[in-house]
């Protein structure tokens, strides 16, 4: 079985500020881990993913998220927040084969001007 | 990239009507997609998975009778609501998974059909 951990519902950071979301993790498999970015009334979007291979992954729009099996933490970051950046972001989790993915409850990011 | 569609957008029907909804694969084969409802403010729920050329495994608690799903080709799934009520009323999401072992679990999202239930 998986789960998702996001900590924190809504996080809010200052424009040119460091972005951090945090997820974690549970998963009796290597798991692939996922962020995918919502903006109001659209799809989801992939942010990134770590399937195997090197902990930290590099994304779009300047995204980075590290995975420590350690911790059990897939943690996202952005080193300088824009207003663009604001949205609901989730942490998801699959297994090998075709299970599904496994959302967090989202958080969501606020960028004050 | 991998492109997935759906149609419609938005949805207003009335009470005890059927609704359907689209989902396509644009530019890749999908032998899975999967079938996601939105309530405001929360995450997505899956409803079900959906696999070419059989039938839909759905999740505990949704009735398939009432959201059937087909998945008649590699590129098309589509769910319809039947006999919708209000409390249908949500944001439906479908998503496919791209194939192959370079992007295991991989998915891909389509916009999403806003469904309101008068």
């Amino acid at each position: 079985a998986q789960s998702v951990t996001q900590l924190g519902s809504h996080v809010s950071v200052s424009e040119g500020a460091l972005v951090l979301l945090r997820c974690n993790y549970s998963s009796s498999v290597p798991p692939y881990l996922f962020w995918y970015v919502q903006y109001p009334n659209q799809g989801l979007q992939l942010l990134l993913k770590y399937t195997t291979g090197a902990t930290l992954v590099k994304g779009i729009n300047g995204f980075e998220a590290e995975f420590k099996k350690s911790e059990t933490s897939f943690h996202l970051t952005k080193p300088s927040a824009h207003m663009s950046d604001a949205a609901e972001y989730f942490c998801a989790v699959s297994g090998s084969g075709n299970t599904p993915l496994v959302f967090g409850k989202g958080t969501r990011l606020s960028v004050i001007a | 990239g991998a492109v997935v569609s759906q149609h419609p957008s938005r949805v207003i029907c009335k009470s005890g009507t059927s609704v359907k909804i689209e989902c396509r694969s644009l530019d890749f084969q999908a032998t899975t997609m999967f079938w996601y409802r939105q309530f405001p403010k929360q995450s997505l729920m899956l409803m079900a998975t959906s696999n070419e050329g059989s039938k839909a495994t759905y999740e505990q608690g949704v009735e398939k009778d009432k959201f059937l799903i087909n998945h008649a080709s590699l590129t098309l799934s589509t769910l319809t609501v039947t006999s919708a009520h209000p409390e249908d009323s949500s944001f439906y999401i479908c998503s496919a998974r791209l194939p192959g072992p370079s992007v295991p679990g991989t998915q891909y999202f389509g916009p999403g059909t806003r469904l309101t239930v008068l």
